[in-house]
């Protein structure tokens, strides 16, 4: 039921740079609502990593960061690092039937 | 610091409702900034959001759920509730119940989130 699509899995050596997109339409991204990010480690609850769209909370590394263009939203970490290995979600808000908060499809973030 | 904690029984039987309670302590349920959701997450599986409420009773809920949906709070205990009538396996999930932070021109995102409680559908 997710309208917001993410690639399933992503993986990357420890040091490189790996970036998840997060394609919507216009009723959500498209039409200009921000995007918010999730960092989801194994057995916990999701974490927020970004919120509108770029800016980071308080203990979050600035080796995460956000953007968005279009209909769509990226979230990039750079200097991957193990404790990375996580799920991650996309998050925004659709404005289609009577508005409601949408969150993307996941994906699988491995540390080779 | 802001906490939530989800209650409620593990178990639920196939027709009947589920009932979570999530208690929010180390601040006040009735905010003006901020709205009060649910989301749940199958096995396995994605993130799904249910629906929202403000302290005032105002919610709103996921046009695929609002049929078997009730979100309801209670001010003078700072917690709010969850209903989910006529369930089925397909509502197996770990429950979460997160604050919802709402600004203006940054749009709205849910922090912190609740550790979660696994409802499992089965007689």
């Amino acid at each position: 039921q997710s309208v917001l699509t993410q690639p399933p899995s992503v993986s990357g050596a420890p040091g490189q740079r790996v970036t998840i997109s997060c394609t919507g339409s216009s009723s959500n991204i498209g039409a200009g609502y921000d995007v918010h990010w999730y960092q989801q480690l194994p057995g916990t609850a999701p974490k927020l990593l970004i919120y509108g769209n770029s800016n980071r909370p308080s203990g979050v590394p600035d080796r995460f960061s956000g953007s968005k263009s279009g209909t769509s939203a990226s979230l990039a970490i750079t200097g991957l690092q193990a404790e990375d290995e996580a799920d991650y979600y996309c998050q925004s808000y659709d404005s289609s039937l009577s508005g409601w908060d949408v969150f993307g499809t996941g994906t699988k973030v491995t540390v080779l | 610091q802001l906490q939530l904690q989800e209650s409620g029984p593990g178990l639920v039987k196939p027709s009947e409702t589920l009932s979570l309670t999530c208690t929010v302590s180390g601040g006040s349920i009735s905010s003006s900034s901020y709205y009060w959701g649910w989301i749940r997450q199958p096995p396995g599986k994605g993130l799904e959001w249910i629906g929202s409420i403000y302290y005032s009773g105002s919610t709103y809920y996921n046009p695929s759920l609002k049929s078997r949906v009730t979100i309801s709070v209670d001010t003078s205990k700072n917690q709010f509730s969850l209903k989910l009538s006529s369930v089925t396996a397909a509502d197996t999930a770990v429950y979460y119940c997160a604050r919802r932070i709402v600004v203006v021109t940054a749009g709205n995102w849910f922090d912190p989130w609740g550790q979660g409680t696994l409802v499992t559908v089965s007689s």
